[in-house]
């Protein structure tokens, strides 16, 4: 069985271009979580679906961000015009059908934007 | 108020030595769960243990035990014979909200935990 798996590991993009990024959860779980990581800091909350389904979001999801999980299985993280406070590392989560259930993490996607 | 609190921002500890990693937290929902993420320099999030507001022992997984003391809101990581592997950022994360619906989870600052040879 495979963990959570993102990609790309490392984006550098210019102020201003859009970036996409991809998660694939563990197979089984229908929970999926996106977290932002700036240095010295916990990862922060962004945003949850349950199978296709995006339930819940965080106020730091400005109106630039969006994710997408079309099919209830992998799931896309898009951020427009980007900004240079917008480079962090950017974390997947999966968990299983119980909302108790422990959330795995996936290596992230550092983002550099210069 | 700060929903998760470590304050030690960094410990060293003598290789084979145990160690104690402090957290300190804050709800009023009676079902909470508490976790401890080990994140290395290439920046996984590592799970390594679980403990439910109404667990009535201490969770032990391996090396590692929380020292969970409800009344003092505190779920402390202690790491038993340390080693050189064990150095990272060592975070502790709440979820608030029992059965059912979304479960927020709320991350400390963590501590960044260094084992000397």
């Amino acid at each position: 069985d495979t963990g959570v798996s993102q990609d790309p590991r490392h984006k550098i993009t210019k102020r201003g271009q859009n970036v996409t990024f991809r998660c694939d959860p563990i197979s089984e779980h229908n929970r999926l979580y996106w977290y932002r990581q700036t240095l010295g800091q916990g990862p922060e909350f962004l945003t949850y679906f349950q199978n296709e389904a995006q339930l819940e979001k965080s106020r730091l999801l400005s109106n630039r961000f969006s994710a997408e999980r079309p099919k209830g299985s992998f799931s896309t993280l898009e951020i427009q015009r980007t900004e240079q406070g917008d480079s962090a590392m950017y974390l997947c989560a999966s968990s299983g059908q119980f909302s108790t259930d422990t959330q795995y993490f996936g290596p992230g996607t550092r983002l550099t934007v210069l | 108020a700060q929903k998760i609190t470590q304050t030690q921002p960094g410990m060293f500890v003598q290789e084979k030595e145990a160690v104690t990693l402090d957290c300190t937290y804050d709800t009023s929902d009676p079902s909470y769960g508490l976790f401890w993420y080990k994140q290395p320099s290439s920046g996984e999030m590592i799970f390594l243990i679980y403990q439910g507001s109404y667990d009535q022992q201490n969770a032990t997984e391996g090396r590692y035990s929380l020292n969970f003391q409800k009344a003092r809101k505190s779920a402390n990581l202690v790491i038993s014979a340390s080693q050189l592997g064990d150095s990272a950022m060592y975070f502790c994360a709440m979820r608030e909200g029992g059965a059912g619906g979304y479960q927020k989870v709320t991350f400390g600052t963590g501590t960044k935990l260094q084992v000397i040879p």
